[in-house]
């Protein structure tokens, strides 16, 4: 089955800098890779995601790239802002309607 | 206007005891799943329901038990309560659109087995 490592477990960042969490994917027919953020004591939504036929995509300040040969993607987040201190989950599916298997999750602290 | 919800939000029993936890969605989506979430935050999925139709189940012991009466609702009841299912526990929807199946989450259940 799919297994999804992620890198780092924990990550802090100045407020303004960037942050890269990374990801590597075991299932080369992955073809889905959402990335979710958790706050504390709330529920995983959905951020941003990416297709395989795609190998970049943005949104404002986050950014998510897909290397289908490495099999590995990441997600960036520009000019940080400490609402975006969180734990971030990335995860893939094979299909739709297939299970998705999520990586450890990076803990992302911005410091004001 | 709640997209996914899940009752109860907490949840203290005592080990050995049976519980149950609801999860309702009104987005219309077919499919619905169960997560747990334990302590370092580990996101794993446990069943998936299409159309009340069970069509994922992971490695899962038998006291877990999902009921779905209709593809709005998933239950997962729990019999003989251990301290190791303290977790959170997360209900999710999600529907195909071209291609592509992105899950949304309820709340959450906090469980807690003393």
């Amino acid at each position: 089955g799919e297994n999804v490592e992620q890198h780092p477990s924990t990550l802090s960042v100045q407020e303004g800098d960037s942050a890269v969490i990374k990801c590597t994917y075991s299932d080369s027919a992955s073809n889905y890779f959402p990335w979710y953020k958790q706050e504390l004591g709330k529920r995983p939504q959905l951020i941003i995601d990416i297709r395989s036929n795609v190998g970049e995509k943005k949104d404002q300040r986050i950014a998510v790239t897909l290397n289908k040969t490495a099999k590995h993607f990441s997600l960036h987040i520009t000019e940080t802002q400490p609402e975006d201190s969180a734990v971030y989950f990335c995860a893939a599916s094979r299909a739709a309607g297939n299970k998705l298997t999520f990586g450890g999750g990076t803990r992302v602290l911005v410091k004001p | 206007d709640t997209a996914v919800s899940q009752t109860p939000k907490y949840l203290v029993t005592q080990m050995g005891n049976d519980k149950s936890i609801k999860c309702e969605q009104n987005l219309g989506h077919d499919t619905m799943y169960w997560y747990k979430q334990d302590s370092k935050k580990f996101l794993k999925i446990m069943f998936s329901y299409n159309n009340k139709e069970l069509i994922i189940n992971e490695t899962v012991p038998n006291r877990f038990s999902p009921k779905s009466p209709d593809k709005a609702h998933l239950n997962l009841h729990i019999n003989s309560l251990e301290l190791g299912d303290s977790a959170v526990y997360f209900c999710a929807s999600s529907q195909e659109t071209q291609g592509i199946e992105t899950q949304y989450f309820g709340p959450g259940t906090r469980l807690l087995v003393l």
